[in-house]
């Protein structure tokens, strides 16, 4: 079945910098990848998301790129501030699977 | 905030003890998925409800079941409780059709903790 891996487990950044965090999958037919942050005691958040037709996509300070040939996707996090400390999860869906597989997370802390 | 809800937030339970988590979906929502996060984990999917009937499952023994209504909000029933199950127990909404995967939208959950 589908396995998704994420890295790095935790990051921590100064506020301004940028947060990258990496996620491989393993089945070439996952055409929905979804991004949720998850503060805590909270709800996991979509954040953004990528269908297999598009390389990559852009929300204010948020990018998320898709490479199916090598089969990975990164989050991408500009200038970073406090808000963004939370535990980020990669998922990875196959159309008609009906199920979000998730990574690890990544537990990002923005140090001001 | 997503309009997806559960109850309880918290429960306690003991080794061998039945129980009941409930959800309820987003408004235009037709479909209900179910996750269980352990600690430091990420969710793992349980199993998926779709027009009252379950469209998918995961690597969960029977003893986990579910229940989707006509109002598309949803029941988690778990039996013969262990130890292992504590976790927190989320429920995802989204709409459209089966087979076509949508955004899932999650609730706030439902922490288990199994004495």
């Amino acid at each position: 079945g589908e396995n998704v891996e994420q890295h790095p487990s935790t990051l921590s950044v100064q506020e301004g910098d940028s947060a990258v965090i990496k996620c491989t999958y393993s089945d070439s037919a996952s055409n929905y990848f979804p991004w949720y942050k998850q503060e805590l005691g909270k709800r996991p958040q979509l954040i953004i998301d990528i269908r297999s037709n598009v390389g990559e996509k852009k929300d204010q300070r948020i990018a998320v790129t898709l490479n199916k040939t090598a089969k990975h996707f990164s989050l991408h996090i500009t200038e970073t501030q406090p808000e963004d400390s939370a535990v980020y999860f990669c998922a990875a869906s196959i159309q008609g699977a009906q199920k979000l597989v998730f990574g690890q997370g990544t537990r990002l802390t923005i140090n001001p | 905030e997503t309009g997806v809800t559960q109850s309880p937030t918290h429960l306690i339970k003991t080794r061998g003890q039945q129980v009941t988590l409930r959800c309820s979906s987003q408004s235009g929502h037709n479909t209900v998925s179910w996750y269980q996060q352990a600690l430091g984990q990420g969710p793992q999917f349980i199993f998926q409800y779709y027009r009252e009937e379950e469209n998918g499952r995961g690597n969960f023994p029977p003893r986990f079941s579910g229940l989707q209504f006509p109002n598309y909000s949803s029941e988690l029933n778990v039996n013969a409780l262990e130890l292992d199950d504590s976790a927190l127990y989320l429920c995802a909404s989204s709409p459209g059709l089966a087979g076509v995967l949508k955004t899932q939208y999650f609730g706030p959950g439902t922490r288990l903790l199994v004495l």
